[in-house]
């Protein structure tokens, strides 16, 4: 079974730091896809990043960067220079090998609440 | 842009009654999901649906059932709800396999 582990419950740091959300999954299969979620207070999941198995490159965007490592099983998240809104519930999440029904299911970690102060 | 809606962003229903949450989307997806969000339990699959009046169940259908007549809409039904149902209920989409899914804003039911 699938599983997306993310061990840090709450974060809470003031504006400019950097601060790094920690995703550890588990699956057997070989082709799968590993997803940022970023969810405001206003509710609505937001999509940040998909990246696939086969792609170990870490990726920059802005002042957000992800390091995946298959070796460890881990897909963190790195927030640099920190701003008060980047305060959200941020979920990772791991979508299953489901070609049969093209189902494309998502299994979430059940998310970290980051809180930047001013 | 894609954009998923769904009908209200808040509904206080009363035991028992039956409740129904729909779900649009505009990009053509073939896929579409229902996801119900509680403290502590993170997110949880209900059901979804990966063609017209196709469904499977998630990991927590008890209580709840789907209906997709038409591409763009899945309707999320509580045939009689109870208060164990009182939660943020979140609708998605994704184009196939592997395709990012993109979320609605939710709903929050509260059920008294």
């Amino acid at each position: 079974a699938q599983k997306v582990t993310q061990a840090q419950t709450e974060i809470s740091v003031v504006e400019k730091e950097d601060v790094t959300l920690d995703c550890v999954y588990e699956t057997r299969d070989t082709t799968y896809y590993l997803f940022w979620y970023k969810q405001p207070p206003s509710g609505e999941l937001v999509f940040l990043i998909r990246r696939n198995s086969f792609d170990e490159q870490n990726e920059i965007s802005g002042r957000y960067s992800w390091n995946f490592q298959k070796s460890t099983s881990s897909f963190n998240f790195t927030i640099t220079a920190s701003q008060v809104v980047d305060s959200a519930v941020y979920f990772c999440a791991l979508s299953e090998n489901k070609r049969e029904t093209s189902g494309s299911r998502l299994t979430f970690g059940e998310g970290t609440q980051l809180t930047v102060n001013p | 842009d894609v954009k998923v809606t769904q009908s209200s962003r808040y509904l206080v229903k009363r035991t028992g009654e039956k409740v129904f949450l729909e779900c649009v989307q505009d990009m053509d997806h073939e896929n579409m999901f229902w996801y119900r969000q509680d403290p502590g339990l993170g997110l949880r699959l209900i059901y979804f649906s990966y063609d017209v009046k196709m469904k499977e169940k998630g990991d927590i259908p008890e209580g709840y059932s789907v209906s997709r007549e038409k591409k763009e809409r899945f309707s999320l039904i509580l045939e009689s709800a109870s208060t164990n149902q009182t939660s943020m209920y979140l609708c998605a989409s994704s184009y196939e396999f592997g395709e990012t899914q993109y979320f609605g804003p939710g709903t929050r039911l509260l059920v008294l």
